[in-house]
């Protein structure tokens, strides 16, 4: 099965402590990213990486972290820093479908709540 | 704000009717794309057009672009019950070139049996 897997499906937070969330796809897919989604909202981008060992913060970056070592996975790091973390977490990975196109897929997200 | 915005936000009708959702959005684009999740899921592809396009259809959805207007539109033809999903246009901006999308609020669609 092809797909991109997002774990744990729920995760419970302390205040202060940071917290990594998994995403991992068999997909071959290049480009991978983070999106948050909070209730009734739509999603907003926090970091993304188009090739391994890169990546850049999408427009709500501060308190989040991220790496790429590998191709298949691209964890996020929710920091202490973050200061309203609880909210929807999708991760996504894409393929090109011509110049300047590209279509993503999504996994099915981790709901994080800070208790 | 947000690229692309969604109207209306939410839409209840009965199965069978017609359900047509709108975006706006604001900067030139390559390629506007409509998804679709589920209530606590992830988004599905459901159709893309590009900005030298008008109109594409796929099954029972039909999406417009008017770049003009800086607007497209999804219609869902024939609706079901299991329909009932939020709706999100994602855009590409011209200057990103197409390496990320960047989503609406969404529309919620309610297909009551």
């Amino acid at each position: 099965d092809g797909g991109i897997t997002q774990s744990p499906k729920y995760l419970f937070r302390k205040e202060g402590q940071n917290v990594t969330l998994s995403c991992e796809q068999n997909l071959n897919h290049d480009a991978m990213y983070w999106y948050r989604q909070d209730p009734g909202q739509g999603l907003r981008l926090i970091y993304y990486s188009q090739i391994v060992n890169d990546f850049q913060k999408g427009d709500i970056a501060e308190g989040y972290s991220v790496s790429r070592e590998k191709k298949e996975s691209f964890p996020l790091t929710v920091t202490s820093a973050q200061k309203n973390p609880t909210a929807f977490y999708l991760c996504a990975s894409s393929i090109p479908l011509g110049t300047g196109v590209i279509e993503a897929f999504f996994g099915q997200g981790t709901r994080l709540t800070v208790v | 704000s947000q690229q692309g915005e969604e109207d209306p936000q939410a839409l209840s009708i009965q199965e069978g009717e017609n359900a047509t959702m709108n975006c706006s959005y604001k900067t030139s684009i390559n390629n506007l794309q409509w998804y679709r999740q589920n209530s606590g899921r992830g988004l599905v592809h459901l159709i893309l057009i590009r900005s030298n396009e008008r109109e594409k259809h796929s099954g029972r959805l039909r999406v417009t672009l008017d770049t003009s207007k800086k607007s497209s539109s999804l219609l869902i033809t024939a609706s079901r019950a299991a329909d009932t999903a939020s709706y999100f246009c994602a855009t590409a901006p011209q200057e990103t070139s197409g390496s990320r999308l960047t989503f609406g609020e969404g529309t919620q669609l309610t297909v009551n049996p």
